[in-house]
């Protein structure tokens, strides 16, 4: 079974451009999960879709983020424009029925650069 | 603010020895609590989830949980050099969705051979 996979695995741009990150979740998962991993802090939680809707966004920095899951298949984020605070590892995370039995399978990330 | 406590370490021990990892959680009303291992630069893998007070043992590993503290440990048995890596405790934030997990920043656990 293929995991958690996503693209790019880095990415660096300059302040005010625009980068779209993509995550493909587990084959079968409907659950879909967006964190994120600032330089010397916590995974911090982003948003939270089941099937192509969004369940949870509480964790969403500002309206320059904007995560879709056209189909309920893959996601993208897309930060417009980029701020040097955005910079980090991105992580996507995938799961059949949440919290129980399997939880949480992430992807290795995107590092993102923003100079 | 909901926060997730752990000692960032680094935590050094021999190998064979007992490991053992804590977390302090700010949020009574989380109801589940999660252990994962991250390697330099590869992604978070679950290693113990707990939802009940007690201990939880699976091979190695033993999550222990009380709630009453708010307290979540992790020991690791007849540690190994492959066992270094950065421990990272998660709760679920209880006001938010399924998977709306609360990490600490972990802590580097170095066995020594």
């Amino acid at each position: 079974e293929a995991g958690v996979t996503q693209f790019p695995s880095h990415s660096v741009i300059e302040k005010g451009q625009t980068v779209t990150l993509r995550c493909d979740p587990i084959s079968g998962h409907d659950n879909l999960y967006w964190y994120r991993r600032v330089m010397g802090k916590e995974i911090k939680f982003l948003l939270h879709f089941v099937k192509e809707s969004k369940q949870d966004e509480s964790g969403m920095p500002n309206n320059r983020f904007l995560a879709e899951r056209t189909g309920g298949t893959y996601s993208t984020l897309k930060v417009q424009p980029a701020e040097l605070e955005d910079s980090g590892v991105y992580f996507c995370a995938s799961s059949q029925d949440g919290l129980h039995n399997p939880p949480l399978h992430f992807g290795n990330g995107t590092r993102l650069t923003v100079t | 603010q909901k926060e997730v406590e752990q000692n960032s370490g680094p935590l050094s021990v021999p190998e064979g020895a007992i490991a053992s990892l804590n977390c302090t959680y700010s949020d009574r009303g989380s109801q589940s609590f999660f252990w994962y291992r991250q390697y330099s630069g590869k992604s978070p893998e679950l290693i113990m989830f707990i939802y009940s007070n007690g201990d939880k043992e699976d091979g190695r590993f033993t999550a222990q949980l009380n709630k009453a503290s708010q307290y979540v440990s992790l020991l690791i048995r007849d540690s190994q050099p492959s066992d270094s890596a950065t421990y990272l405790c998660a709760v679920n934030d209880y006001g938010g969705s399924q998977g709306n997990l609360i990490f600490g920043k972990g802590t580097k656990l170095s066995v020594k051979p």
